[in-house]
């Protein structure tokens, strides 16, 4: 079993819509909790971080770790073109000054059709 | 000058070579981790260097190696290259628990 599953889509929704990405994690140390925003032939761009359980809210982007679930999304609101990317959750047991590693879930290919 | 830079951008090897890539950090950044990103899938933690000593690694065997300098610029050796080595590099620097700024990562063709 993956440390951190995410199912990769692809995910295609219309432009406007709402969309939800999703990770679940078997791993209770991880306190440290990433999303971030891929593009083609590009390297990973951090968009949200929070810290343990709770929300946090930035334009059009909403993330919400359930530390008791296990369970981490991120909300799209008015989801544009230009969000069409590949989405990765990331997260990290926080031991900074140790093995800061990062742990990423697949990836979930999303495409936002004009 | 703001962001990571890794060269080069793309690379072909031919199995059993040796191959070296290398990264600037974004500055102000001590931490600097490598990733390999297989096609498909999310990047896979290979080691970190936090001011010139390895700090943490995942499961790469010791053909991975790697150093980083007292400018925080870091090197990334894969000896012996397989076919499976065959991905993208990324590098990634930060100065806290958050934050990593990822480069733009080198794409290793091993034939």
């Amino acid at each position: 079993q993956k440390e951190v599953e995410q199912d990769p889509g692809p995910l295609s929704v219309p432009e406007g819509a709402i969309v939800s990405l999703n990770c679940t994690y078997s791993n209770s140390a991880f306190q440290y909790f990433m999303w971030y925003r891929q593009y083609s032939r590009k390297g990973p761009e951090l968009l949200m971080y929070t810290y343990s359980s709770g929300n946090k809210e930035d334009g059009r982007f909403t993330a919400q770790v359930d530390k008791s679930s296990k369970y981490i999304s991120l909300f799209i609101r008015d989801s544009q073109p230009s969000d069409s990317a590949t989405y990765l959750c990331a997260m990290s047991p926080g031991s900074f000054q140790g093995a800061q590693k990062l742990v990423f879930g697949q990836g979930t290919r999303l495409t936002i059709n004009p | 000058e703001t962001g990571v830079t890794q060269s080069p951008t793309h690379l072909i090897k031919t199995r059993g070579q040796q191959v070296t890539l290398r990264c600037s950090s974004q500055s102000g950044h001590n931490t600097v981790s490598w990733y390999q990103q297989a096609l498909g899938q999310g990047p896979q933690f290979i080691f970190q260097y936090y001011r010139e000593e390895e700090n943490g690694r995942g499961n790469f065997p010791p053909r991975f190696s790697g150093l980083q300098f007292p400018n925080y610029s870091s090197e990334l050796n894969v000896n012996a290259l397989e076919l499976d080595d065959s991905a993208l590099y990324l590098c990634a620097s930060t100065s806290g628990p958050y934050g990593y700024t990822f480069g733009s990562g080198t794409r290793l063709t091993v034939v």
